[in-house]
């Protein structure tokens, strides 16, 4: 384990379903991200978190609603998805001013597949 | 655009040799470049950082270079082993507080 705890590993939803992602983190790390991975494409930015504020939402839909309740605990909420959104959605976090020298630390991922 | 790029998909070389992946960025200067592993089904790993003005880095058998005026990284394996096998991806920051950018990786495989 990273230090970076993702649930569930594995979800299939369908187009109408109302589900959610869940990351934790045992670091003390003040900043976390949510990335989209699909295939063949780099990993995409979509939430970050710094101090439990969102400031950054690079123009995802509205489908994907983000909540970061205290430094340690990230979600994102899924409603009325695409099947191309399925996806590997890793969450990581970090130190701020620290992301540079110790890099960021991820989750092993939520494998997504919508039918 | 800003983006980050790894032009190879896939590579693939015999154990012993050393590996070499490519890093490339255009139209901007990137304070600094991370480079992470990562293997099927899991998240990526950090493995080095290195910023604009150094020109080189190691760690273990790994290296990794940055050269400004060919605005490249080149990430070196030494000694490649089947465990190095993986995706490795590049990954750019503009400063020490933006957030980084991936590039799409490169797959290495070392053949026994």
């Amino acid at each position: 384990e990273t230090g970076v705890t993702q649930t569930p590993r594995h979800l299939v939803m369908g187009m109408t379903n109302k589900k959610s992602l869940k990351c934790e983190q045992h670091l003390g790390h003040n900043a976390m991200y949510w990335y989209k991975q699909s295939a063949k494409k780099p990993l995409e930015l979509m939430f970050v978190y710094s101090l439990e504020e969102r400031v950054e939402n690079n123009s995802v839909p509205s489908r994907f609603s983000p909540e970061c309740p205290n430094s340690s605990h990230l979600f994102l909420h899924l409603h009325t998805l695409q099947p191309e959104d399925s996806a590997l959605y890793l969450c990581a976090s970090s130190q701020e001013g620290q992301g540079l020298r110790n890099g960021y630390t991820f989750g092993s991922g939520t494998r997504l597949t919508v039918v | 655009s800003q983006k980050i790029e790894q032009n190879s998909e896939a590579l693939n070389i015999q154990e012993g040799k050393t590996a070499t992946l490519t890093c490339n960025y255009t139209n901007y200067s990137p304070a600094y470049l991370q480079w992470y592993r990562q293997d099927p089904g899991r998240g990526p790993v950090f493995l080095l950082l290195i910023r604009e003005n150094e020109k080189e880095k190691r760690k273990e058998r790994l290296k990794v270079t940055f050269d400004t005026t060919l605005k490249q990284s080149l990430f070196h394996i030494t000694a490649s082993q089947p465990a190095d096998s993986a995706t490795y991806l590049c990954a750019r920051g503009l400063s020490s507080a933006s957030k980084i950018i991936f590039g799409s990786g490169t797959r290495l495989s070392i053949r026994p």
